[in-house]
């Protein structure tokens, strides 16, 4: 079946470093990748999003690269930001109008000055 | 436009007690999900709703969990009756009938059974 594996955390950067948060996923055919976010106390938000492989989605600053050859999705950040402090979530999604969604298991950012 | 709805916010309840969760989805969304957030845990599915006909409740612990989605557009999520271990949050989303589209959730309901 459809799986994803995330880097453990918590992850602790200081203010302005570089973010990779590593994603790899298991699935037959060809599924969506998505990074979500929950800030405290706020429900999930879609980051980004890539459809097809080679893909990069970004948004707010956030890369991520859609690799078929390595079955991965690692969420970049060049400056990272302690307003950025959020749980990041990895999930894929398989084809079709009615996509079933399958998530990591998270990685906690805490950002410092 | 109006995000996925969810109500109560929080709910305590007694170990074999019942609660019910209510979700309205975004306007025009087919598709509805219902997701089971442990802390520190990702969400899981337990079930997935096409209209008002279910795709997916392979997770769903059918003995006590119970779910439907009258006339295609809210949804109630039913627990009877709680355990501890179903303390959670729990995750309504939406989607609209696009392909490859992501999924809009709702701000959840928090769960505590002592």
């Amino acid at each position: 079946g459809n799986s994803v594996t995330q880097m453990e955390g918590p992850v602790t950067l200081s203010e302005e470093a570089f973010l990779t948060i590593n994603c790899t996923y298991t699935a037959t055919g060809y599924p969506s990748l998505f990074w979500y976010v929950q800030y405290p106390g706020e429900g999930l938000q879609l980051l980004l999003k890539a459809t097809k492989a080679d893909d990069k989605g970004s948004n707010k600053g956030f890369e991520a690269t859609y690799r078929k050859e390595t079955t991965s999705f690692h969420l970049e950040k060049g400056s990272v930001q302690v307003s950025d402090s959020a749980v990041y979530f990895c999930a894929l999604g398989t084809t079709g109008t009615a996509s079933k969604l399958t998530f990591g298991t998270g990685t906690r950012l805490q950002v410092t000055l | 436009e109006a995000g996925v709805a969810q109500s109560p916010r929080y709910k305590i309840i007694e170990k074999r007690q019942s609660v019910a969760f209510w979700c309205n989805p975004i306007s025009g969304h087919a598709t509805l999900y219902w997701y089971q957030q442990i802390l520190g845990q990702g969400p899981k599915l337990l079930i997935q709703f096409q209209n008002n006909g279910v795709v997916d409740d392979s997770q769903l612990p059918k003995d006590r969990f119970s779910a439907e989605r009258l006339k295609g557009v809210d949804s109630t999520l039913k627990i009877q009756p709680a355990k501890l271990e179903d303390s959670a949050v729990y995750l309504c989303a939406s989607s609209p009938p696009r392909q490859n589209t992501e999924a809009f959730f709702g701000q959840g309901t928090r769960l505590t059974v002592v």
